[in-house]
């Protein structure tokens, strides 16, 4: 029979670009987003971070915009690099500090960037 | 610093062997996940543990599956009897104590079940 497996969103942008991957997360009771990028052949590599008591974080190259009353949060990656194309994926926190730390993961984002 | 160190990283057996899949988190982390990615399924939570104890086995598939904890710088996660559906890449991931904090992956291991 055929093998139906997941299709993730892809995003393609040329090399200095500035690229924008979103997320539509699950729950409103979540407090804690996490944005991960996946290259092939290892694990899920942490991005950048945002609690819910902000709505912009801001590191090297990233910034995380997290909208709580439509529950979308988005990476953006400023001067987008050959070396920035992966598999993004965001993950959120549902159960806060009794949670031990469990994520809940998106399907991800395949970001291919062309020179 | 060394990572989250899983072990093997490639693993190809014939159906119906036993698998055991090794995982060292990084040191003082206190919880600990086991993770299957698929092309069908994406990734998936099987169990994760805090300070050495099971808190959730939910997503553990089948009795086939087992995951232990001995002690807080070793985990196993063991699959017997295998079978080949159960081919995917397993992760572990660590985190330290308490909530809001990133799970920091290791490199996985590929299983490949004949």
């Amino acid at each position: 029979g055929e093998s139906v497996g997941l299709h993730l969103p892809t995003l393609s942008v040329q090399e200095g670009d500035n690229s924008i991957i979103n997320c539509a997360y699950s729950n409103s009771a979540s407090d804690y987003f996490i944005w991960y990028k996946q290259e092939s052949g290892k694990g899920p590599q942490f991005i950048i971070d945002i609690r819910s008591n902000m709505d912009k974080r801001q590191g090297q190259r990233v910034t995380v915009l997290l909208n709580k009353t439509v529950k979308h949060l988005s990476l953006q990656i400023a001067a987008t690099q050959p070396g920035d194309s992966a598999v993004y994926f965001c993950a959120e926190n549902i159960g806060g500090g009794t949670s031990y730390g469990k994520l809940t993961f998106g399907q991800g984002t395949i970001l291919t960037v062309h020179p | 610093d060394a990572g989250v160190i899983q072990s093997p990283r490639h693993e190809v057996t014939e159906m119906g062997q036993e698998v055991t899949l090794r995982c060292k988190p990084i040191s003082g982390h206190n919880s600990l996940f086991w993770y299957r990615q698929t092309m069908m399924r994406g990734l998936e939570l099987l169990i994760y543990f805090n300070n050495n104890v099971p808190i959730d086995d939910s997503g553990m598939p089948e009795d086939r599956f087992s995951a232990k904890m001995p002690n807080a710088s070793f985990s196993t996660l063991k699959i017997q009897p295998s079978e080949p559906r159960d081919s995917a890449v397993y992760f572990c991931a660590s985190s330290p104590q308490g909530g809001n904090q990133p799970q920091h992956f290791g490199d996985g291991t590929r299983l490949s079940i004949l």
